[in-house]
């Protein structure tokens, strides 16, 4: 059973950095897994930001970025904002049309 | 631009089965994966499985192979997601979403509907 794995939680400073991760409960994450990265707040849609690692998806800020870090996928927000402050969720291919989710990281901006 | 509409919500009772649509317009429809993920009240988004039309053959996850059958109708551009033998946890909302076109080498899913909230209760 593949597990996807995320910070439960984070929090950051208005104006910083952060970086969240996405894992494998065994093994090491790699562009071959094509990771998306969503945003969501409380009863909406999941908002997709970036898609096949580094992609931004059409409207998102340059501040989201998406990389391969060590063996983890990174989704870097630079000058966090109060409207950052939402649930993300990563989600890795696993071929055959097979995708699992991370259980999602609650970012806070405080 | 694609948009997704999704049939409203469902009050089902434990045991039934109930099955939710996906509607896509405004873009290609056929060759392009439809997904659904859904969401548990206070838990994060689960994969349950998709279908790229022109294939007719679905993938799902392994926790819901034996309950769900995904379809689709190329005639109306609709997907549907049926899920069989209800139980209380499967009280969540539902979301289709669109993802990348067969025979494209970056894989996603970038285009979501609004979710249909599923609700099971006696």
């Amino acid at each position: 059973q593949t597990v996807v794995t995320q910070e439960p939680s984070f929090s950051v400073s208005p104006g910083g950095t952060v970086t969240l991760t996405c894992g494998l409960s065994s093994g090491s994450v790699s562009t071959g897994h094509n990771p998306n990265w969503y945003q969501q707040t409380p009863g909406q849609a999941p908002r997709t930001l970036i898609y096949s690692t580094n992609i931004r998806s059409s409207g998102v800020p340059d501040r989201f970025s998406g990389s391969i870090l060590g063996n983890k996928a990174a989704l870097t927000i630079t000058g966090a904002q109060a409207d950052d402050e939402s649930d993300y969720y990563c989600v890795l291919y696993m071929g055959t049309g097979i995708w699992v989710f991370g259980g999602g990281t609650k970012l806070t901006v405080l | 631009q694609v948009q997704l509409v999704q049939s409203g919500a469902e009050v089902k009772k434990p045991g039934s089965s109930v099955k939710v649509s996906c509607k896509a317009s405004g873009g290609a429809f056929s060759t392009y994966s439809i997904n659904w993920v859904r969401q548990a009240p206070g838990r994060g988004l689960e994969w349950m499985g998709g279908i790229i039309p022109v294939f007719v053959t679905p993938n799902y996850a392994q926790r819901f192979q034996d309950r769900v059958t995904i379809t689709a109708d190329k005639s109306t551009s609709t997907a549907y997601m049926e899920l069989s033998s209800l139980r209380y946890e499967d009280t969540a909302v539902y979301y289709c979403a669109r993802g990348n076109e067969y025979g494209d080498p970056e894989h996603y899913i970038n285009v979501w509907g609004r979710g249909t909230t599923v609700t099971v209760s006696s």
